[in-house]
């Protein structure tokens, strides 16, 4: 059965700073993961899909990275911000009996303070 | 964003009611699906549909049960409603569940029954 697991589970940071967020999983055998990110009482918002052949995608301030080797990915923001408060979702796309269905990770909690 | 609304988006309801939600889409995609999101559990998948018709169980389908008559609508019922099943319900789509299946997420529907 696929695992998924987000460490931090919380993380509070100043203004300006890089973060590193992480994603493992531990059935390699994906076709896709899906970063998201949730405000509190909201839906999610995808924000970058890496499939398996690709190594990372980028948009704006933020990078994915995949190594589906060692079941890994990590999102990097640059510079946080305030707005970037909010709770970040990854999701593995992966075979399970004949279907292609995601496996959730918990997510991780991100404050950015002024 | 992509163009899914869900409904109601608010609903109390008394034990060993039964409740229906409607998640409707007009992006025309293939895959539809229901998840639970509590606390300490992430998102959960509680069926799926690949086609009209075309339906199956996930990860915690147990008294609940589905219908999708249209592309555009996907319909979840609680049969008999039950406490534990006081939840926010996310709709969610993708056009494919390959690599390239990004999901897409509803608002949710917060649902408690007392």
């Amino acid at each position: 059965k696929q695992e998924v697991t987000q460490i931090p589970a919380a993380l509070s940071v100043p203004e300006g700073e890089n973060l590193v967020l992480n994603c493992s999983f531990t059935d390699s055998a994906i076709y896709n993961l899906q970063w998201f990110r949730q405000d509190p009482g909201k839906g999610l918002t995808s924000l970058l899909l890496i499939q398996s052949s690709q190594r990372e995608q980028t948009s704006g301030r933020l990078n994915a990275s995949l190594d589906k080797s060692s079941g890994r990915s990590t999102l990097y923001i640059a510079a946080s911000q305030p707005g970037d408060s909010a709770t970040y979702l990854c999701a593995v796309r992966h075979a399970s009996g004949g279907s292609y269905i995601p496996t959730f990770g918990r997510g991780t909690s991100l404050i950015v303070h002024p | 964003d992509a163009g899914i609304t869900q409904s109601p988006r608010h609903k109390v309801t008394e034990t060993g009611t039964p409740v229906t939600l409607r998640c409707h889409q007009t992006e025309n995609h293939r895959y539809m699906y229901w998840y639970r999101q509590d606390p300490g559990h992430g998102l959960r998948l509680i069926h799926y549909s690949y086609g009209v018709k075309d339906t199956d169980k996930g990860e915690v389908s147990d008294g609940y049960s589905v219908s999708r008559s249209k592309t555009e609508d996907f319909l979840l019922t609680l049969e008999s409603a039950t406490s534990s099943q006081t939840s926010v319900y996310f709709c969610a789509i993708s056009e494919s569940t390959g690599s390239s299946g990004e999901q897409y997420f509803g608002p949710g529907t917060r649902l408690t029954v007392t």
